[in-house]
C-alpha cells in the first residue's frame, strides 16, 4: 500500500461510452500526476496537477480530460475513446510540484477500448 | 527519450544477492538517479534514489560510480516476490520529470 488508490481497476468500454477514471491519495502531497502506460512502451506523462491547478498537459487528445477537485482527489474523464487507448492509466503523487520529492504511485486501472 | 541505459533481462537465484547494472553517461552533475520497479501489471513501486553517495534502505542498496557515469541497484537477499521490472531513472533538473525506459527484467529461480 502506498497510500495511493485508483477505481476502478479494471475497466471495459465502448467507443462512445463515457466514463471516468478516480484517484485519491492518503499522504498529503500537493501534487498529482496521471500516467499511460500502453503495453510494450514505457510509462508516459499525462497530466499533472500541483495545488489543484493543471501544470502540464503534455498533447493529450481532448477525449481525456482531467479534474482536480482537491488536493487529495484527481480525475481522468474519458468520452469517445479509440481502440489504442487501450492501456494501464497510472496516477501518482508527490509532496510537490518541480522538487525533488519522491513520486509515489496507485496500483492503476486497466482499461480496454472495444 | 530515456538518459539510462540497462540491460532488458536478468537472472537470479533465490537467496542470491541481485545486482541490476545503469549507465547513465549522460547525467548531469545535479540530477538524481531513482529506481523504481513494476511488478506484472501493478503501479510502480519506488525503490531508492541518491546524487552521489552510495545510499542504502531496508529494501536495497545503491551504489553510485565515483564520476556518476553508471549505477548499480542491489538486492541483497533476492525472493521470488522480488521478479518484476526494474527502472533506473534519471530525474531531468529543469521539470523533474520522471523519463521512463524500457527496464530490466528481473526473473529471480528457485
Amino acid at each position: 500500500e502506498t497510500g495511493v488508490t485508483q477505481t476502478p481497476r479494471h475497466l471495459v468500454m465502448g467507443m462512445t461510452n463515457k466514463k471516468s477514471l478516480k484517484c485519491e491519495q492518503h499522504l498529503g502531497h500537493n501534487a498529482m500526476y496521471w500516467y499511460k502506460q500502453s503495453a510494450k512502451k514505457p510509462l508516459e506523462l499525462m497530466f499533472v496537477y500541483s495545488l489543484e491547478e493543471r501544470v502540464e498537459n503534455n498533447s493529450v487528445p481532448s477525449r481525456f480530460s482531467p479534474e482536480c477537485p482537491n488536493s487529495s482527489h484527481l480525475f481522468l474523464h474519458l468520452h469517445t475513446l479509440q481502440p489504442e487507448d487501450s492501456a494501464l492509466y497510472l496516477c501518482a503523487s508527490s509532496q510537490a510540484y518541480l522538487q525533488e520529492e519522491t513520486q509515489y504511485f496507485g496500483p492503476g486501472t486497466r482499461l480496454l477500448v472495444l | 527519450d530515456a538518459k539510462t541505459t540497462q540491460p532488458p533481462s536478468m537472472d537470479c537465484a533465490e537467496g542470491r544477492a541481485a545486482n541490476l547494472p545503469c549507465n547513465h553517461s549522460t547525467i548531469s552533475g545535479n540530477e538524481y538517479v531513482y529506481w523504481y520497479r513494476q511488478i506484472h501489471s501493478q503501479g510502480p513501486q519506488y525503490i531508492i534514489h541518491g546524487l552521489k553517495n552510495n545510499e542504502t534502505n531496508e529494501m536495497a542498496s545503491l551504489i553510485i560510480t565515483e564520476d556518476r557515469k553508471s549505477s548499480t541497484l542491489i538486492l541483497p537477499h533476492a525472493t521470488l516476490r522480488d521478479t518484476a521490472v526494474y527502472y533506473c531513472i534519471v530525474r531531468v533538473r529543469s521539470n523533474y520529470q520522471l523519463i521512463w525506459g524500457a527496464g530490466t527484467k528481473l526473473i529471480i529461480k528457485p
